[in-house]
C-alpha cells in the first residue's frame, strides 16, 4: 500500500512559470524525500527533508514539510522543458519491522511546454 | 562511478515462464532494496538485503517472488510461473548505509527492468 499522496496528478505549465507539488502522507515519519523520474528511466533523488527541519533548498528546489499536517511540498522555480517528469514523494518510516524502505506515493507528473 | 545497473532492461515472458532480474548495486553499498512499479504508479517496496542477508521481505507479493544476494554484492530477483499481473517495472536501489536506523542515506536507484507477461 502507499503511503504518500501527491496533489495535483498532473500539473502543465510554461517555461520560466514555478511548479508546486504537495504531497500527504499518514504516519510518523523520519524524513520525506523527493525524487524525480523521467520517462522510463529510474528515479533520482532530488532532495531529502528531516522530521525535525521545516524548509530545505537545493538550487531551483524549495521543500517544506509540516509534521502537524502530514503534508510537504516541493517548489521548483523558473522551470525548464527539461523538468517535464513524474515527481515522487517517499516517507522512511522507521517503525518494528521496517527497515527504512521507502514508501512512495503515486506521483505528480510534471509538463512544461517550452 | 558507475551507478546501480541492472539487466535485462526489458523482458517479455509467456505465462508460466521463470524470469531472473539481474541487479548490480555501486560497489560497496551494504544496503539493497527492490521495488515493483506498476504503470502509472509509484513504487512499491518488495525486499530488504543488508550485505548479503535478507531482512526484511513483508513486500513480496507471494511465494513464487524470491531475491537473493549471496556474496553481499549481485543480487537476483527470481519470478517463478509468472502472470500478468506480474507486468510491471521491477527497481532496484543500493545505499550506502545501513537502513531501518535513526539516519537515513540516500537511495541510488538502477533504470528497472520491464517485465512484460504475455
Amino acid at each position: 500500500s502507499q503511503q504518500g499522496e501527491e496533489d495535483p496528478q498532473a500539473l502543465s505549465i510554461q517555461e520560466g512559470e514555478n511548479a508546486t507539488m504537495n504531497c500527504s502522507y499518514k504516519t510518523s515519519i523520519n524524513n520525506l524525500q523527493w525524487y524525480r523520474q523521467n520517462s522510463g528511466r529510474g528515479l533520482v533523488h532530488l532532495i531529502l527533508i528531516r522530521s525535525n527541519e521545516r524548509e530545505k533548498h537545493s538550487g531551483r528546489l524549495r521543500v517544506t514539510l509540516d509534521t502537524s499536517k502530514k503534508s510537504s511540498s516541493l517548489l521548483i522555480t523558473a522551470s525548464r522543458a527539461a523538468d517535464t517528469a513524474s515527481y515522487f514523494c517517499a516517507t522512511d518510516a522507521w517503525y518494528g519491522g521496517s527497515q527504512g524502505n521507502l514508501i512512495f506515493g503515486k506521483g505528480t507528473k510534471l509538463s512544461v511546454k517550452p | 562511478g558507475a551507478g546501480v545497473s541492472q539487466s535485462p532492461r526489458y523482458k517479455v515472458a509467456k505465462r508460466g515462464q521463470d524470469v531472473a532480474l539481474r541487479c548490480d548495486p555501486i560497489s560497496g553499498h551494504v544496503s539493497l532494496f527492490w521495488y515493483q512499479q506498476a504503470l502509472g504508479q509509484g513504487p512499491e517496496f518488495l525486499t530488504y538485503f543488508q550485505n548479503e542477508a535478507q531482512l526484511d521481505k513483508s513486500g513480496l507479493p507471494s511465494d513464487r517472488f524470491f531475491a537473493e544476494r549471496p556474496e553481499g554484492s549481485v543480487s537476483t530477483l527470481k519470478i517463478q510461473r509468472t502472470q500478468q499481473e506480474d507486468s510491471a517495472v521491477y527497481l532496484c536501489a543500493s545505499s550506502l548505509g545501513l537502513a531501518g536506523g535513526p539516519l537515513t542515506y540516500e537511495q541510488y536507484f538502477g533504470p528497472g527492468t520491464r517485465l512484460t507477461v504475455t
